[in-house]
């Protein structure tokens, strides 16, 4: 069974620049997951969908980050434009469903942007 | 914020049972515990969940105590390769109720000693 894909693996760009991730969750998965992993922390969840629809977006930055999942399969992380503190692994990860058995969620190998 | 407490380290050596403990006093009756590892560049990894059964599959074991309130993962033969941050996640309910969210914590780096 195919992973979570995520592309690219890894991002440099200048403040105020924009950059996109894009996610390929393992098929079937009808959660998605956006997660942000800054060094020496744990992820933290920015976004959460279900199919195509957002269920928890409560800590997205929304200011200058944005998600979409067209047609409830893959998904693409914008931010614009890009802070110093931006600077994080971006992690996606699917689930199979929200509730009951299959809930856990599987992990992409990441993105990392480094905004200079 | 996440629900758990763990050692920021632990020591274990190759061929050894590694222990990791993980306090959640505040767990509530529905809610699941979750582990998950992450090896280093890499995306986390599940490892194992319960709710109050002690769970085993062929990674790991999950104790759970009966009030709830902590549990332990057992690593029962810990290789070099076990090396990793531990994370153990009480899931929860996000806020419109519909759906769960997994909450990480800073977790354990448990070193693998030859």
């Amino acid at each position: 069974e195919a992973g979570v894909a995520q592309s690219p693996r890894y991002k440099i760009i200048e403040k105020r620049q924009s950059v996109a991730f894009w996610c390929n969750p393992i098929s079937g998965h009808a959660t998605l997951y956006w997660y942000q992993q800054i060094l020496g922390q744990g992820p933290k969840l920015l976004i959460q969908f279900q199919n195509n629809g957002v269920v928890d977006d409560s800590q997205l930055p929304k200011d200058r980050f944005s998600a979409e999942r067209l047609k409830g399969v893959d998904s693409t992380l914008k931010i614009q434009p890009a802070k110093l503190e931006d600077s994080a692994v971006y992690l996606c990860a699917s689930s199979l469903r929200p509730r009951g058995s299959g809930t856990e969620a599987f992990f992409g190998q990441g993105t990392r942007l480094t905004v200079v | 914020d996440a629900k758990t407490t763990q050692p920021t380290s632990m020591d274990c050596a190759e061929g050894r049972a590694a222990n990791l403990p993980c306090n959640h006093s505040t767990i509530s009756g529905n809610e699941y515990v979750y582990w998950y590892r992450q090896i280093h560049s890499q995306g986390p990894q599940y490892i194992i969940h319960g709710l109050k059964n002690n769970e085993t599959n062929e990674m790991a074991s999950l104790i759970i105590t009966e009030d709830r309130k902590s549990s332990t993962l057992i690593l029962p033969h810990a290789t070099l390769r076990d090396t990793a941050v531990y994370y153990c996640i009480v899931r929860e309910t996000n806020s419109g109720g519909s759906n769960y969210k997994l909450t990480f914590g800073k977790g354990t780096l448990l070193t693998v000693n030859p």
